[in-house]
């Protein structure tokens, strides 16, 4: 079954405005990661947030966690068109392998100039 | 410097016949993996290694076998191939499983016809 479910699936602003998205997971986790992928590239770490934090901070992202809701969010502030990106959480289930992350289905986001 | 790197990048090839493709990372991590993302952008752990030792092995028909000579190169070696195939090849590493950030590769885009 489908660990990490990010929604919307798809999401469409304009430059300046913030992109808000969500991950829901259904087991217990040690920790939540966020990715970014480019159209035709691969993957790259954004954000890594474990089970006891509740919000982090990088630059222009805030993640938040939330375990009781088993659920997540990914805020970009003040977007530029270069975020235009998918965007996937990753989970490591509990119980489970510290070695397979299990990865949602992503959101597009597409940030008009 | 690309940490990780395929080749190759594309891949064309017939029903029936066996490819390899070869993965390297400059990193010095202990873990490395292969995931696969079908056309709705959905990735899929297939295997994971650590020290060169098979540590996950995600429900992958045999036709797949991946081989790590050492802890820098984690190849995967195709038989048979299937239509269904078809699909994006990431590898990636980490420095310890998935309580790290995961380091992709850009993608091998397998097309079977």
């Amino acid at each position: 079954s489908q660990q990490g479910e990010e929604d919307p699936q798809a999401l469409s602003i304009q430059e300046g405005e913030n992109a808000t998205m969500n991950c829901s997971y259904k087991t217990s986790i040690n920790n939540l990661q966020w990715y970014r992928q480019n159209s035709g590239r691969g993957l790259v770490h954004l954000i890594l947030i474990r089970s006891n934090e509740r919000e982090k901070h990088s630059g222009r992202l805030r993640v938040t966690l939330d375990t009781s809701k088993k659920s997540s969010s990914l805020l970009i502030t003040a977007s530029r068109a270069a975020d235009t990106a998918s965007y996937f959480c990753a989970t490591d289930e509990r119980p489970g392998s510290n070695y397979k992350l299990t990865f949602g289905k992503g959101t597009l986001l597409t940030v008009n100039p | 410097d690309t940490a990780v790197s395929q080749t190759p990048k594309y891949l064309v090839t017939q029903m029936g016949n066996d490819k390899s493709i070869k993965c390297e990372q400059n990193l010095g991590h202990d873990t490395m993996y292969w995931y696969k993302q079908d056309s709705k952008k959905f990735l899929k752990i297939m295997f994971s290694y650590n020290n060169k030792e098979l540590i996950i092995n995600e429900t992958v028909p045999n036709r797949f076998s991946p081989k790590s000579p050492d802890k820098a190169h984690l190849n995967l070696h195709i038989n048979s191939l299937e239509l269904g195939d078809s699909a994006v090849y990431f590898c990636a590493s980490s420095p310890s499983g998935g309580n790290s950030p995961l380091h992709f590769g850009n993608g091998t885009r397998l097309t079977v016809t």
